[in-house]
């Protein structure tokens, strides 16, 4: 499986934007750039996931760099339940099994 | 609601016994899985199954063991063989097949063995 690396962890204040980078310089043209979260003492939940063009949702937006060996994972406006800790995961399109890996990944500390 | 549940939320064993950790799902999905997961660390599979009656072992199977009688039941079962048994167990469930289905995590048994 290709590797992802994240920083130990981060801080920001409340209501400020957050920018979670994520290297991933061994990825593979099928490889989907996928981010969970987990919130303390529960399972993670699933945030995003993009191939190469940036990505939006609900919960947040994805940049995904032009050769795709890095991206970053945008909170436009933190708050204090988004403290968690962020996994950044490839995931391969053509594998039949949906196993993810989890690297360390990124505990984002809000400052109220 | 549909999820997943898992039971029960804290699970104290003495060392030596076996303990099975339930985990239910009401997605109808047809893949579930098995994660733990030790203090600052991410997770880590032990087992996936598929389909119904068929199971693969992850990265850290060794010391348990997995059942899959009922799509909607995949319960894991820490023996005595399992060196380290004290962790976050992490039970999740999806959509199979080629694609890009995301995980349902359900919320964790942890488990203490002393």
């Amino acid at each position: 499986d290709a590797k992802t690396t994240q920083p130990n962890s981060m801080e920001s204040n409340e209501e400020e934007p957050v920018h979670l980078p994520c290297n991933h310089s061994t990825i593979s043209g099928t490889d989907y750039i996928h981010w969970y979260r987990q919130l303390p003492s529960q399972g993670p939940e699933y945030v995003i996931h993009g191939l190469t063009s940036n990505v939006n949702n609900r919960m947040a937006s994805l940049a995904i760099a032009e050769d795709r060996k890095s991206s970053t994972l945008i909170l436009h406006r933190a708050t204090l339940r988004d403290a968690a800790v962020y996994y950044c995961i490839l995931r391969d399109r053509n594998q039949g099994a949906q196993k993810l890996v989890f690297g360390q990944g990124t505990r984002l500390t809000i400052n109220p | 609601d549909g999820g997943i549940t898992q039971s029960p939320k804290y699970l104290f064993r003495k060392e030596g016994q076996n303990v099975t950790l339930s985990c239910e799902q009401n997605l109808n999905h047809d893949a579930m899985y098995w994660y733990r997961q030790d203090p600052g660390q991410g997770l880590r599979l032990i087992y996936y199954s598929q389909i119904v009656n068929d199971f693969q072992k992850g990265d850290i199977a060794e010391g348990y063991s997995v059942s899959r009688e009922k799509k909607e039941s995949f319960p894991l079962t820490v023996t005595s063989a399992q060196k380290n048994p004290t962790a976050f167990y992490l039970c999740a469930s999806s959509i199979t097949g080629r694609g890009l289905y995301e995980q349902y995590f359900g919320p964790g048994t942890r488990l203490t063995v002393t």
